[in-house]
């Protein structure tokens, strides 16, 4: 069965430093989506992304993040200068657009740790 | 705005026991409504969903339906086992590329 993966599984970073997280979408889905959740608390929104823009994003994704699909198959998060808040386990997610149920496949997430 | 609301854990249970999880929504129209498993070190696995009223999202032995009277859709489960142990998010969806909006969590320990 087809699935979303994600790498670093874990990724530490000193604060200040810019971080790259990587997503291989579902083959055939054409939405993307970033999500983050610290550590005990309800998964956040990030962004979302289709047909090679930002479709939508959250009071979170400020100037420091950017998303981008540099070829067919990757999808990432760039964080440009690391704050300890951004802490977190960061997922991506896939959904095909032809689907009526609107449901969205998650990848195993990226643990980011900021020292 | 949307927003999920979910009874707040943790639900400690015996094993064999019944397990209800509520979940209530507010959103205008009528969202797709998931319930999302998180397994303790890993992702998000889609559980099950209902995408109308009165549907019925069933999976694993979980059942929830979608009632539109009352925005509520309640997670069961009628004899859980230890490896039921999971933290349960219930979520919504208005449409195709939509964010989905997801409850608080709720973490459930299934003893032997």
């Amino acid at each position: 069965e087809p699935e979303v993966t994600q790498t670093p599984s874990h990724q530490v970073t000193q604060m200040g430093q810019e971080v790259i997280l990587r997503c291989v979408p579902i083959s055939n889905h054409l939405y993307f989506y970033w999500y983050r959740q610290i550590l005990g608390q309800k998964v956040e929104f990030l962004v979302s992304f289709y047909n090679n823009e930002i479709s939508e994003k959250s009071e979170i994704f400020d100037d420091q993040f950017s998303v981008e699909r540099p070829d067919g198959s990757n999808f990432t998060l760039k964080i440009r200068s690391t704050k300890l808040e951004d802490s977190a386990m960061y997922f991506c997610a896939s959904s095909d657009e032809q689907k009526t149920s609107y449901e969205q496949y998650f990848g195993p997430g990226t643990r980011l740790t900021v020292t | 705005g949307n927003s999920v609301t979910q009874m707040e854990g943790p639900v400690t249970l015996s094993e064999e026991a019944f397990l209800t999880i509520n979940c209530t929504y507010t959103a205008t129209g009528y969202p797709s409504l998931f319930w999302y498993v998180q397994y303790p070190g890993e992702g998000l696995q889609l559980l099950l969903k209902a995408t109308k009223a009165d549907d019925k999202g069933s999976n694993k032995g979980f059942e929830a339906t979608y009632r539109k009277e009352t925005t509520s859709f309640h997670l069961e489960k009628g004899s859980v086992q230890v490896s039921d142990s999971a933290v349960y998010f219930c979520a919504l969806s208005k449409a195709a590329g939509n964010k989905l909006t997801f409850g608080g969590g709720t973490r459930v320990l299934v003893k032997p």
